[in-house]
């Protein structure tokens, strides 16, 4: 089964740090490009970030440029956020979701979601 | 940045047509992706590169594309198709992606 499940989320003070995990299972990982969404409590879709399938390539949204940075382990079918200078606004559900190969964007597996709470 | 519009809510009676509309600037030149999320859950891709359907998702579910802007329809609604629809594209000026604001589909 084609699978993502991010780990990592909890409960952090402003201006802290916070490292989410997605593991992949079910295809050939190294294969895909990969993206974070966050969504806040009661709010729609943001998109985060961006890494192409070998890590070359990297994108960011301005919301998170300069403290979040997006890595991939395809050794371990493994994609990471690591987020530092945490803020309240970061507070959100983070899913990780497979881009659909030359469909200029599109996610079509998501994981269930890891919980983000920045609050002191 | 680049900015998709879309209604913050539709209602539609059961056995009837929805559309769900997403404006931008020139949206007809770039692709755009359509995602279905009911509560609790994570978002499902409904329709991508404005008009095809991923396996899985049912014929009643089509995409349409041009100008400013681009349309979900959803053919026959059933109860279970209420949720909260939301356009995408990759802005490719920014390299960033963009999400619309979600669109909560009612079933009368």
């Amino acid at each position: 089964e084609v699978q993502l499940v991010e780990s990592g989320g909890g409960l952090v003070q402003p201006g802290g740090s916070l490292r989410l995990s997605c593991a992949a299972s079910g295809f050939t990982f190294s294969s895909y490009e990969m993206n974070w969404v966050r969504q806040a409590p009661g709010k729609g879709l943001e998109w985060v970030s961006y890494i192409s399938s070998s890590g070359s390539t990297i994108y960011y949204a301005d919301s998170v440029k300069g403290r979040f940075t997006i890595s991939r382990d395809n050794a371990k079918n493994s994609l990471y956020l690591q987020m530092n200078s945490l803020r309240a606004e970061d507070t959100a559900v983070y899913y990780c979701a497979r881009v659909v190969p030359y469909s200029h964007g599109a996610f079509d597996i998501w994981g269930q979601g890891t919980m983000v709470t920045v609050s002191s | 940045s680049y900015v998709l519009t879309q209604p913050p809510s539709v209602s539609v009676a059961p056995g009837k047509t929805a559309r769900i509309t997403c404006g931008g600037n020139n949206i007809g030149s770039k692709s755009v992706h359509w995602y279905q999320q009911k509560p609790g859950q994570a978002p499902v891709l409904v329709i991508y590169y404005d008009s095809d359907r991923p396996s899985g998702i049912p014929e009643r579910f089509s995409g349409s594309n041009s100008g400013n802007t681009a349309t979900l329809t959803i053919s026959r609604v059933e109860a279970g198709d209420e949720a909260d629809y939301y356009c995408q594209v990759w802005d490719s000026s920014s390299d960033q992606g963009v999400f619309g604001g979600g669109t909560k589909l009612t079933v009368l």
